[in-house]
């Protein structure tokens, strides 16, 4: 089945800690995308990146790092620069940059310990 | 920068009703707009995309219009089912955003009532 994996579902970070939310999809989109989002709110764009090798800051990107090693793979760092991680972590793809649909992956809830 | 709005935050209505769920944003400058529908605990799932040189779009019981010169666009969920009960997210691709990524809106929780 082609679509988009998130591990892992649920994530603990103890304070100074840096951790990894893992982004895998099969789908051969070009497209990759890290949003967060916080209890009863929208989505807010962290990273996202249009090819392999390359990426760009989101209107967030304070405290995280991403990498886009591989097409299938984009990896985001949770680093202890970032005060108030706990929050649903969502991963998208597509096709390409701005005219598809994107699709989703079922999300990463990070707490703090 | 774009904004995003839905209204209204909450709605709670009895199975079988028609309703209409509200999405505003304050740049007409859009390449297209998406609807989406998020499980509590979950990823989104897109429901229908309206790319800017349309006025609308349908998937079975949904319809999807945009207005791009007043800012607004509309869900219309006909014969409502409690299965129709979760968040609904509009979000909007311009180029005026970082990269011109989407901008969400902050959801509109949706209860439908046996």
């Amino acid at each position: 089945d082609g679509g988009i994996t998130q591990s892992p579902k649920y994530l603990f970070r103890k304070e100074g800690q840096n951790v990894t939310l893992s982004c895998e999809q099969n789908l051969n989109h070009d497209a990759m995308y890290w949003y967060r989002q916080d209890p009863g709110q929208g989505l807010r764009l962290i990273y996202y990146s249009q090819i392999v090798n390359d990426f760009q800051k989101g209107d967030i990107a304070e405290g995280y790092s991403v990498s886009r090693e591989k097409k299938e793979s984009f990896p985001l760092t949770v680093t202890s620069a970032q005060k108030n991680p706990t929050a649903f972590y969502l991963c998208a793809s597509s096709g390409s940059l701005l005219l598809e649909t994107q699709y989703f992956g079922p999300g990463t809830r990070l707490l703090v310990l | 920068k774009q904004e995003v709005t839905q209204i209204p935050a909450a709605l709670s209505v009895p199975e079988g009703e028609n309703l209409v769920l509200n999405c505003s944003f304050t740049d007409s400058a859009i390449y297209n707009l998406q609807w989406f529908r998020q499980d509590p605990g979950k990823g989104l799932t897109s429901l229908l995309l309206i790319q800017s040189s349309q006025r609308e779009q349908t998937s079975g019981r949904l319809n999807a219009s945009l207005d791009k010169s007043s800012g607004r666009s509309t869900l219309y969920i006909a014969a409502s089912q409690p299965g129709d009960s979760a968040t609904y997210l509009c979000a909007v691709g311009s180029p005026n955003n970082a990269g011109n990524m989407l901008t969400f809106g902050g959801g509109t929780r949706l209860m439908v009532k046996p």
